[in-house]
């Protein structure tokens, strides 16, 4: 088991759906981060939010909107999204920004059809 | 070009053989290094962070050491459990910094 929860573990959205994924962690992190995954590949960084405030878009499309309600807690909200975002999205948190490992939940498995 | 190198790419071992993985680097000012197991469909695990080089951190069969160009995760004695995918991720940089990830090498552990 994680210490960082992410719900739902799968979903299957139509290319017109809204739906949102979410990330909580009670180890006391100031940083969040959303992180994208595809088969065989490393993570690659989307968004980090440090003391609840975004700090760092890698030029995410805008189908995909961040939020941060408080310390604990991250949401992702997806909106018009295309089969190719179908990968596993991946939450982390980590102490005092950057120079602190991250603790990776298990991450939402999203397929777009 | 690559920043981070993870070798081999792929490495299969019968159960017992001890062996080593490889992370070289290419970056400057480097202010951490972790290593992260990865199995199928789940999150990266945390494994090990080294700041310095001449570090060594062990747990159970793997110990992960580090240089000024390279770090090494070795494995000695392993068990078909130890089948993951092991992730390298070298923190460097200034102010807020950046953190890249290596292409991972994925092990495989016979019986």
């Amino acid at each position: 088991d994680t210490e960082v929860t992410q719900t739902p573990k799968h979903l299957v959205m139509g290319m017109t759906n809204k739906k949102s994924l979410k990330c909580e962690q009670h180890m006391g992190h100031r940083a969040m981060y959303w992180y994208k995954q595809k088969a065989k590949k490393p993570p690659e960084l989307m968004f980090v939010y440090s003391y609840e405030k975004l700090s760092i878009n890698e030029s995410v499309p805008s189908r995909f909107s961040p939020e941060c309600p408080n310390s604990s807690l991250l949401n992702l909200h997806l909106h018009a999204l295309q089969p190719e975002d179908s990968a596993l999205y991946l939450c982390a948190s980590s102490q005092e920004g950057r120079g602190s490992p991250l603790h990776f939940g298990n991450g939402t498995r999203l397929t777009v059809t | 070009e690559d920043q981070v190198t993870q070798s081999p790419e792929a490495l299969r071992l019968q159960e017992g053989e001890s062996s080593s993985l490889n992370c070289s680097y290419t970056v400057s000012g480097l202010r951490g290094l972790f290593w992260y197991r990865q199995d199928p469909g789940k999150g990266p695990e945390f494994l090990f962070t080294l700041y310095s080089a001449g570090e060594e951190k062990e747990k159970e069969r793997l110990k992960a050491t580090l240089t000024k160009k390279e770090s090494f995760l070795h494995i000695t004695a392993p068990k078909p459990e130890d089948s993951a995918t092991y992730l390298c991720a070298l923190f460097y940089g200034g102010s807020q910094g950046n953190l890249i990830f290596g292409k991972g090498t994925k092990l495989s552990v016979k019986p």
